[in-house]
């Protein structure tokens, strides 16, 4: 596709329940980025990778808190055992080596 | 530690009118200045970057924004607001070598009255 995806759009899980979240970048992107954007809040960052490698992970807020990106491609965060202070909008961008990051409509997680 | 402050939550304007976001950072070098818009249910889109040079950066959608070192500000303005402009405002700072990682301000809610 022409830009960032993300899939599901929407998610309900109740609490304690594990979730993946996949982002598809842009073709040839190399770097990936996963936000956090809780209600009325500018989005927060999570971690980024370079390629498969897992370059910065200081926004990550617990290890309940993973993220992968095996290929240097499509990348999944997954949370485990969920919490209602998890719901929010996950954002992820992706940018070429040297270019601005196009980010993606993000995956709307509600934990209940 | 840098930080980005939208001093305003909330702003409603006439369409037709002016308008102006404040966007006060604070950080050790240099820094590059982002405005993003988002529209409800969409991503971020970029409206403008500045880097270096003029500081007086045009971006997309007639906005426009203004670096003021001495003022640590980057606000973000637009002549004529157009119906299309309601949506949500955010200014950031580019925060470490990437391209991609920011520091996000909360965010300025802009609506457009007829």
């Amino acid at each position: 596709g022409a830009g960032v995806s993300q899939s599901p759009r929407y998610k309900v899980a109740k609490r304690g329940q594990d979730v993946a979240l996949r982002c598809d970048p842009i073709s040839g992107h190399v770097s990936l980025f996963w936000y956090q954007q809780a209600l009325g809040q500018g989005p927060e960052f999570l971690t980024y990778f370079q390629n498969e490698a897992q370059l910065d992970k200081s926004g990550l807020p617990s290890d309940r808190f993973f993220a992968e990106r095996p290929e240097g491609s499509v990348s999944t965060l997954k949370i485990q055992r969920t919490q209602q202070e998890d719901s929010a909008v996950y954002l992820c961008a992706s940018s070429p080596s040297q270019g601005m990051a196009f980010f993606g409509q993000g995956t709307r997680l509600t934990v209940v | 530690a840098q930080s980005v402050t939208q001093p305003d939550i909330h702003i409603t304007v006439s369409e037709g009118a002016s308008l102006e976001l404040r966007c006060n950072y604070s950080y050790g070098a240099t820094p590059y200045l982002f405005w993003y818009v988002q529209s409800p249910g969409q991503g971020l889109q970029l409206l403008l970057k500045y880097f270096s040079g003029d500081t007086l950066v045009q971006g997309i959608k007639g906005f426009e924004a203004e670096f003021k070192r001495s003022q640590s500000s980057f606000n973000l303005r637009k002549p004529s607001v157009h119906w299309s402009d309601a949506a949500e405002y955010f200014c950031a700072v580019g925060a470490g070598d990437s391209w991609g990682k920011f520091q996000f301000g909360a965010g300025t809610q802009v609506v457009v009255t007829p």
